[in-house]
């Protein structure tokens, strides 16, 4: 099976920096990769699929990059609306989570 | 609008069963995959259960194969998951997706297996 291992797994940053995520694959998941974003109480919502796409009306300063086994969040100005727990997701062979990270407003 | 709503939640004793469902409007079920997620309180994300159009093919992880059964009944935009022989651990909140990757959701209803 594949692992899918999130880091850092907790993240406190300031109102407009630039904030990244990583996701990495314990094998190749040839870009089959997605972000959601969930705040407390409530269900996940889709940010970025297939590594680099934005999902419709997701905001801009999102972005997603990668290939291959390392794939990266990026959030170019943190607003204080993006605190949320962010989980990465493979869909090559089977859908599996990585464990998160939270991140919160310095 | 796409909406998905669970429902058939609620508390369970260990080694007894429990049916959820998952009305869907929207959009045109018979054409998407569907997947069961769960979510334990205060964890991660857990992929359950994903069946096909047609209802054919059905697929489950380790953790939950050949207890849990996921169906759909597509003339109703219903999916079903069928929960047997239930473990504390699997106590978590559930939620229907539109497979994959997972750009609608519903809110989610919580189970509770406990004595």
């Amino acid at each position: 099976d594949i692992q899918m291992t999130q880091s850092p797994s907790f993240l406190s940053a300031s109102v407009g920096d630039r904030v990244t995520l990583s996701c990495k694959a314990s094998q190749s998941i040839y870009n089959n990769l997605a972000w959601y974003q969930q705040k407390l109480g409530e269900a996940p919502k889709l940010l970025i699929y297939n590594t680099n796409s934005l999902q419709t009306g997701i905001p801009s300063r999102f972005s997603g990059s990668g290939s291959g086994t390392d794939y990266t969040l990026a959030i170019s100005s943190l607003q204080p609306e993006d605190v949320a727990t962010y989980f990465c997701q493979k869909y090559y062979s089977g859908p599996t989570f990585g464990s998160g990270t939270k991140l919160e407003i310095k | 609008e796409v909406q998905l709503v669970e429902s058939g939640g609620g508390l369970v004793q260990p080694g007894r069963s429990l049916k959820l469902s998952c009305a869907a409007s929207g959009f045109t079920f018979s054409n998407y995959y569907m997947a069961w997620v769960r979510q334990a309180p205060k964890k991660g994300l857990e992929w359950v259960a994903t069946i096909s159009t047609s209802g054919s093919r059905t697929y489950y992880p380790d953790s939950v194969k050949g207890r849990f059964t996921i169906s759909r009944d597509n003339a109703k935009s219903s999916l079903y998951l069928q929960m047997n022989s239930l473990k504390s651990e699997d106590t978590a909140t559930y939620y229907c997706a539109r497979h994959v990757p997972f750009a609608y959701w519903g809110q989610g209803t919580l189970v509770t297996v406990s004595s």
